[in-house]
């Protein structure tokens, strides 16, 4: 069965601290991953996508790794901000018969306090 | 627009009651997807629209649950005889589908729908 795990499910940490939140996924055929950020009553917004070739890619302050072998992929922030604090959903696409289908991870709540 | 945009923002019915939500895409943006988000909860798909291929509708929870594409343009999810379970946000995506490779999906804002 096609699923995305994320780990944790919450975290609280102090502004300016890193955290990386964990994605294990076991989806096959595997086509990419993405990494969403979701502020309360808005729409989720992307962060980075990764196709099988790519292990690393950052935007900003955020860097996500890829292990394909292990099914394994991390989200990193460094040097966390109040503007951090959001849900952040891991979806696992997997492109089949044309389309192409998103699986999407509960997400992890990550709150930054001052 | 520049984005997608979902109307209403907000809904609430009574409980047996059909609603009708809109999703207007990015233009030119042949991918047209519908997710159901419950409150503190993860996002569940519902419906794949792709240019004029046959929908994925292999996420909609119900025969209760319907949407319409057309062409490339607006899209609008049907529920009908709303239970109180349809309490949701009800979020639009659409992406420009380019072969073999990774396409970047832009959501809505949601349609925030409440049944009594």
């Amino acid at each position: 069965k096609n699923q995305v795990e994320q780990s944790p499910q919450s975290l609280i940490i102090l502004e300016g601290k890193n955290c990386t939140l964990q994605c294990n996924y076991t989806v096959s055929p595997f086509s990419n991953l993405r990494w969403y950020k979701q502020d309360t009553g808005r729409g989720p917004v992307s962060l980075t996508i990764m196709t099988f070739s790519e292990n690393t890619k950052s935007n900003g302050r955020y860097t996500a790794t890829l292990d394909a072998d292990t099914k394994q992929s991390s989200l990193h922030i460094t040097a966390s901000q109040l503007s951090d604090s959001a849900s952040y959903i891991c979806v696992v696409s997997s492109l089949s018969g044309g389309y192409n289908k998103l699986i999407f991870g509960a997400g992890t709540r990550l709150a930054v306090h001052p | 627009g520049a984005g997608v945009s979902q109307s209403p923002s907000n809904k609430v019915t009574e409980k047996g009651k059909d609603v009708e939500l809109r999703c207007d895409p990015i233009s030119g943006h042949t991918a047209l997807y519908w997710y159901r988000q419950r409150l503190g909860q993860g996002l569940e798909f519902l419906i794949y629209f792709q240019g004029n291929s046959a929908p994925d509708k292999s996420g909609l929870p119900s025969d209760r649950f319907s949407a319409e594409r057309t062409g490339e343009s607006v899209s609008t999810l049907t529920i009908q005889r709303t239970q109180q379970e349809d309490s949701a946000v009800y979020l639009c995506a659409s992406s420009h589908r380019l072969a073999g490779g990774p396409h970047e999906q832009f959501f809505g804002p949601g349609t925030r729908l409440t049944v009594l």
